[in-house]
C-alpha cells in the first residue's frame, strides 16, 4: 500500500519568513496530493491540492510543487503570519484505485510574531 | 448547508462501557470515513464506506464497528471501551477523488 512520509514534524519560523514542508510517497500510481490545515480544536481543512498532470500550483502566499520522478511534493508558505500557525497534513491518493487517501503524520508550524 | 457534523463533541466513558458516535453530511457524498487522531500519529483510518450499505476496514479497525444505513449518516460504535481508545475522532466525507470535508471532531476519554 501507499506510504507517505512528512518532514519536519515541527517547524518554527519568524513572522515574514518562508516555511517549507516536504512529503514523499511510495506508490507511483498516486495522482492526487492535497494539503490540509488543522487549527487548534478544529477538523482539518483543505488549503491547496495538486494533481499529477501539473508540477506547481499557487494560491496567494501558498504554493505546492510536485516531482513525480522523485515521488515527493512540498508545501511552500511565503510571508508567514501568526495565523498560519497550525498543524499541516499532506496526503496522497489515486483515481484508479479505491480513492482512500494516505496521510502524512503532520507538521506543527509555529510562527513567532 | 451544515457540511459534516459530529455528535457528541465530548464524551467520558468508563472502561467497558459502550457508545456510538454519529456523523452526518448534507453534501450527498458517497464516501465517508472515520479517523482517530493521537499526538504524533497523524490521522489514522478506522473504517470507511464507499456508499450506502457498505463498510470496509481501515488501518486501525480493532475494537470499533460501523454502519451506513443511510447515505448521509455514518455511525462509529465502541462495544467495550478501553483506555487505548482515548483519542479525538474525526469523520470526513467526499465524492472520492477529491478533497475530504472533515467534521469538528469528538474528544473521547476512557477512564
Amino acid at each position: 500500500g501507499e506510504n507517505v512520509e512528512q518532514h519536519p514534524s515541527t517547524l518554527s519560523v519568524q513572522e515574514g519568513d518562508s516555511a517549507v514542508i516536504k512529503c514523499t510517497y511510495s506508490d507511483s500510481a498516486s495522482n492526487y496530493f492535497p494539503w490540509y490545515k488543522q487549527e487548534l480544536g478544529k477538523g482539518p481543512q483543505l488549503i491547496i491540492d495538486i494533481r499529477s498532470n501539473v508540477g506547481e500550483k499557487k494560491d496567494q502566499r501558498i504554493a505546492v510543487t510536485l516531482n513525480k520522478t522523485a515521488k515527493h511534493f512540498s508545501l511552500h508558505i511565503t510571508e508567514t503570519q501568526p495565523e498560519d500557525s497550525a498543524v499541516y497534513f499532506c496526503a496522497a491518493s489515486q483515481s484508479g484505485g479505491s480513492y482512500i487517501p494516505t496521510f502524512g503524520r503532520g507538521t506543527s508550524l509555529i510562527v513567532h510574531p | 448547508n451544515a457540511g459534516v457534523t459530529q455528535t457528541p463533541k465530548f464524551r467520558v466513558l468508563k472502561t467497558g462501557q459502550s457508545m456510538t458516535l454519529l456523523c452526518a453530511q448534507d453534501m450527498n457524498h458517497e464516501y465517508m470515513y472515520w479517523y482517530r487522531q493521537d499526538p504524533g500519529m497523524g490521522l489514522r483510518l478506522i473504517h470507511y464506506s464507499v456508499g450506502e450499505g457498505t463498510t470496509a476496514k481501515g488501518e486501525v479497525p480493532d475494537g470499533y464497528n460501523v454502519s451506513r444505513l443511510k447515505k448521509q449518516n455514518f455511525l462509529l460504535g465502541l462495544e467495550s471501551a478501553a483506555p487505548s481508545q482515548t483519542s479525538v475522532y474525526f469523520c470526513a466525507s467526499n465524492v472520492g477523488y477529491y478533497e475530504q470535508y472533515f467534521g469538528p471532531g469528538t474528544r473521547l476519554t476512557v477512564t
